[in-house]
């Protein structure tokens, strides 16, 4: 079946500005993860989903940042006032439910460019 | 915090080797612990899951031990080959906690 896609693949933005990323998880999947991957680094974790409700958002590095998952589907990360030091590859994965025995599936991710 | 460190950044060898990535983790209170391959600009894809309660898994020419009470994870390639050039990054989920904690990666180049 499909895997984890993201839209868009690439998004350049200026400083400033309001960008939203998507993500649609695996049919079926009830957990959704956001992370954050830095040039050399590995992936960050910003958010989590279980459902609809974010149960744990606890990555997310300041109010600027925002995901909603409205059906428990598709999700968005919502990034206001963009700052050069957003510029990341954000990665979403979902996996069946939530728990540790529970295997995370990835995106090809979002590369965001902030100039 | 945990802290997930993996050795050497990056590693090149000849083809038809023999190789052993390394992960070391600070918090032994894991659930389990995954490697996975990243392509550039690709995303993540999974290639071994061990439980804690596991030492270790195999998938065709790799293999990946679980240590927990040394902190460490290898991952055994055998017969290494030009396709398996790629970055491979360790993750593990704490118990109790559902996101993953990533290493930083090694970068791994196989020569023809």
């Amino acid at each position: 079946g499909a895997g984890v896609s993201q839209t868009p693949s690439n998004k350049v933005t200026e400083k400033g500005k309001y960008v939203e990323l998507r993500c649609d998880p695996i049919s079926g999947h009830t957990a959704l993860y956001w992370y954050r991957q830095s040039l050399g680094q590995g992936p960050e974790f910003l958010i989590y989903f279980q459902g609809t409700g974010a149960a744990d958002d606890s990555g997310l590095p300041n109010d600027r940042f925002f995901a909603v998952r409205p059906e428990g589907s598709v999700s968005t990360l919502k990034i206001q006032r963009t700052e050069r030091g957003d510029s990341a590859v954000y990665l979403c994965a979902s996996s069946l439910a939530s728990g540790g025995s529970y295997e995370q599936y990835f995106g090809p991710g979002t590369r965001l460019t902030v100039t | 915090k945990q802290e997930v460190t993996q050795i050497p950044a990056a590693l090149s060898v000849p083809e038809g080797e023999n190789l052993v990535l390394n992960c070391s983790f600070t918090d032994s209170a894991i659930y389990n612990l995954q490697w996975f391959r990243q392509d550039p600009g690709k995303g993540l894809t999974s290639l071994l899951l061990i439980q804690s309660s596991q030492r270790e898994q195999t998938s065709g020419r790799l293999n990946a031990s679980l240590d927990k009470s040394s902190g460490r994870s290898t991952l055994y390639i055998a017969a290494s080959q030009p396709g398996d050039s790629a970055t491979y990054l360790c993750a593990l989920s704490e118990t109790g906690a559902n996101n993953l904690f990533f290493g930083t990666g090694t970068r791994l180049t196989v020569i023809p």
